[in-house]
């Protein structure tokens, strides 16, 4: 059984790097792609971000200047960093499972983790 | 690309049917709408893909139909357990993967 859980801090200062990681179970990072989506009362569902099991990234035009998507050296995780975040970063992050070979849907998520930007 | 869901609130009886509208600025291809169930407190969870195939798991009382910017999510004999928001996302027109601001489904 595929699972995902996001890891990170849950309170971080505005202008600093939002930083998260995303620890797959129960498959190969090989052969999907993996996602970074986000949940906010404001804004509702987000997408961020793929990366591709071979570690081209896709970003949404939203979050490209900001964003960096990658694949850790352990081959069970990948990762999630957002710079200069305020206070409209505050949300609920969710890594998930791309479908392959085009990731038009996100087939596993992960329960998400809570992010508040705040001094 | 927007996607715009109505109605913003369902309120049903258990054994009735619902029917969940998603309307697309611009056309998309059926192979790229998606519907998510996401449930009070939960992850959204992949319920019909490709428009009308129902994703592992997901029960027949699950349907899904439209193409070009109409697309519907359709529930029949609702159960208690489907009270949850309904989400539909499209792929491939910028920002590559969008939602709808959600369908709330109550079962009275």
């Amino acid at each position: 059984q595929v699972q995902l859980q996001e890891s990170g801090p849950g309170l971080v200062k505005p202008s600093a790097t939002l930083s998260l990681t995303c620890t797959v179970s129960g498959a190969s990072r090989n052969g999907s792609f993996w996602s970074w989506f986000r949940q906010s009362p404001e804004r509702g569902l987000e997408w961020l971000g793929n990366i591709h099991y071979a570690g081209t990234t896709f970003y949404s035009s939203l979050f490209r200047s900001r964003i960096t998507i990658s694949l850790d050296a352990s081959p069970d995780r990948f990762s999630l960093k957002l710079a200069a975040v305020t206070a409209a970063d505050t949300a609920t992050y969710y890594c998930a499972r791309g479908t392959y070979p085009i990731p038009s849907r996100a087939d596993i998520w992960g329960r998400g983790t809570s992010v508040s930007v705040s001094s | 690309i927007v996607l715009t869901q109505s109605p913003g609130t369902l309120s049903l009886s258990a054994g009735e049917r619902a029917s969940l509208s998603c309307r697309a600025s611009q056309t998309v291809t059926t192979r790229f709408i998606t519907w998510y169930q996401q449930r009070p407190g939960q992850a959204p969870r992949l319920l019909i893909f490709a428009t009308s195939n129902r994703a592992t798991g997901i029960p027949d009382r699950f349907s899904g139909s439209g193409s070009g910017t109409e697309f519907t999510l359709t529930i029949s004999r609702l159960e208690p357990e489907d009270a949850a928001m309904y989400y539909c996302q499209q792929y491939g027109a910028s920002p590559l993967i969008s939602f709808g601001q959600g369908t709330r489904l109550e079962i009275k």
